[in-house]
């Protein structure tokens, strides 16, 4: 069974650009959540999709937002990049709904650097 | 908003000492999660926690949840360098009927061969 699939790996962008991320959750997951991972604050909740609906938000600016797709695919976009967004974003799907219960698969995560 | 605080931030440890992090919480959890980041690497699942006073072993590692379960602790017996990474606790609250996984700051484990 394939694990949950993020792309790009790697991305550099510039201040004031946009970037699209992209996340294939394992094959029967509907719930898809994305956290950004810094060093001084860890993992933070970004937005969780159940069935094309996002069901929970985290505290980001709304320069930050995502959608899911039918094949439960997620996409997270931030725009007006600023140098904080520098991260790495993970995607987890799970198999329940609303982080309940299920344990989160994560995706090897993509590295943004914003110069 | 809640929080998962969890300690120590670092830890640095001989091979065979054992180690110990602690998560806490201000309010009560529905459960516990405990993930492992080896460095380089995403986060994976260890183990959930759900009833209060719980006791998991998984060989070398011991999960606890509180009686009261808003506290949690990871402790690991002898450890190996295969040991090395960041060990992350997620609390899941629950508001109305809506949960959310919190995910402490983590703790991360150096082993000195």
């Amino acid at each position: 069974k394939a694990g949950v699939t993020q792309t790009p790996r790697y991305l550099i962008k510039t201040r004031g650009q946009q970037v699209t991320l992209s996340c294939s959750p394992i094959s029967g997951h509907r719930s898809v959540s994305w956290y950004q991972q810094t060093p001084g604050q860890g993992l933070q909740f970004l937005f969780e999709y159940f069935s094309e609906t996002q069901r929970n938000k985290g505290n980001f600016p709304g320069r930050f937002s995502g959608r899911q797709f039918s094949n439960s695919r997620s996409e997270m976009n931030v725009s007006t990049l600023e140098l904080g967004d520098s991260a790495l974003y993970l995607c987890a799907s799970s198999s329940q709904l609303g982080q309940n219960t299920g344990e989160l698969f994560f995706g090897e995560g993509s590295r943004l650097t914003v110069l | 908003g809640q929080q998962v605080m969890q300690i120590p931030q670092y830890q640095h440890v001989q091979e065979g000492e054992d180690f110990t992090t602690y998560c806490n919480s201000s309010t009560t959890l529905s459960n516990i999660q405990w993930y492992k980041q080896r460095p380089g690497g995403h986060p994976v699942f260890l183990i959930q926690l759900v009833k209060s006073g719980e006791v998991k072993k998984q060989k070398r590692l011991t999960f606890q949840f509180g009686e009261a379960k808003k506290n949690s602790s990871l402790h690991i017996t002898a450890t190996q360098t295969t040991d090395v990474g960041t060990y992350f606790c997620a609390g899941l609250y629950y508001g109305g009927s809506q949960g959310n996984l919190i995910f402490g700051k983590g703790t991360k484990l150096s082993v000195k061969p």
